[in-house]
């Protein structure tokens, strides 16, 4: 069975203060390893996917990185829009219907001006 | 907003009470998803369809829910006689055909609460 882990649960930054989310994962044939944001209330918002190890991607001030076993998500120099929940889903490329997403349990954010 | 659009956003019901949520997908997507979300956790699958066809469904879709997509296009997630364990956000989420889509978008959900 595919799993997904993150930690930490929850990260209080300073503004500017740079750090790192992880995301552990188990999964049969990896697909595609998804990040997304998350807003109170809200639905996920796409953020990046990474597709094999050693890949990175970036995005404003987020980078991600994949390992053959986990996932970072790199906040440089953060803001307080940067304050979400940060989501890790794995893909499973091997007898997956529709190549669903398992999810992390997610990492919430907060950053204080 | 051509995004997936889910209706209603908010449903308060009494315990035993059914409901029924619409999800339509972002245009000419094929592939459609419902998860369901509870507060402090990450989404969990519930079912998939491709086109008017669902393919998987999860153990968490009890025999309460039923889950339809009639032509294809939009999607019903039904939950008979409500319990006070039904309460979460449904999400629902479509993806593009063929191997170009690799990406599942997701709606705004739709928040349940049985009191």
């Amino acid at each position: 069975e595919d799993q997904v882990t993150q930690s930490p649960e929850a990260l209080r930054l300073q503004e500017g203060e740079s750090s790192s989310l992880n995301c552990s994962y188990t999964v049969s044939g990896l697909r595609g390893l998804f990040w997304y944001r998350q807003d109170p209330g809200k639905g996920p918002e796409f953020l990046f996917t990474l597709y094999s190890a050693g890949e990175e991607k970036e995005k404003e001030r987020l980078k991600a990185t994949l390992t053959k076993k986990e996932s970072f998500l790199h906040i440089t120099a953060p803001k307080p829009e940067d304050s979400a929940t940060y989501l890790c889903a794995v893909q499973a490329g091997l007898k997956a219907a529709g190549n669903k997403l398992t999810f992390g349990g997610g990492t919430r954010v907060l950053v204080k001006p | 907003d051509t995004g997936v659009s889910q209706n209603p956003r908010h449903k308060i019901t009494k315990r035993g009470q059914n409901v029924t949520f619409r999800c339509d997908p972002i245009s000419e997507h094929n592939r459609l998803y419902w998860y369901r979300q509870t507060l402090g956790q990450g989404p969990e699958f519930l079912t998939y369809f491709q086109n008017e066809a669902q393919l998987e469904k999860s153990r968490l879709l009890s025999d309460r829910f039923s889950a339809e997509r009639p032509k294809g296009s939009f999607s019903t997630l039904e939950i008979q006689r409500t319990e006070q364990g039904d309460s979460a956000m449904y999400l629902c989420a479509s993806r593009p055909p063929g191997l170009s889509g690799n990406t599942i978008y997701f709606g705004e959900g739709s928040w349940l609460t049985v009191v």
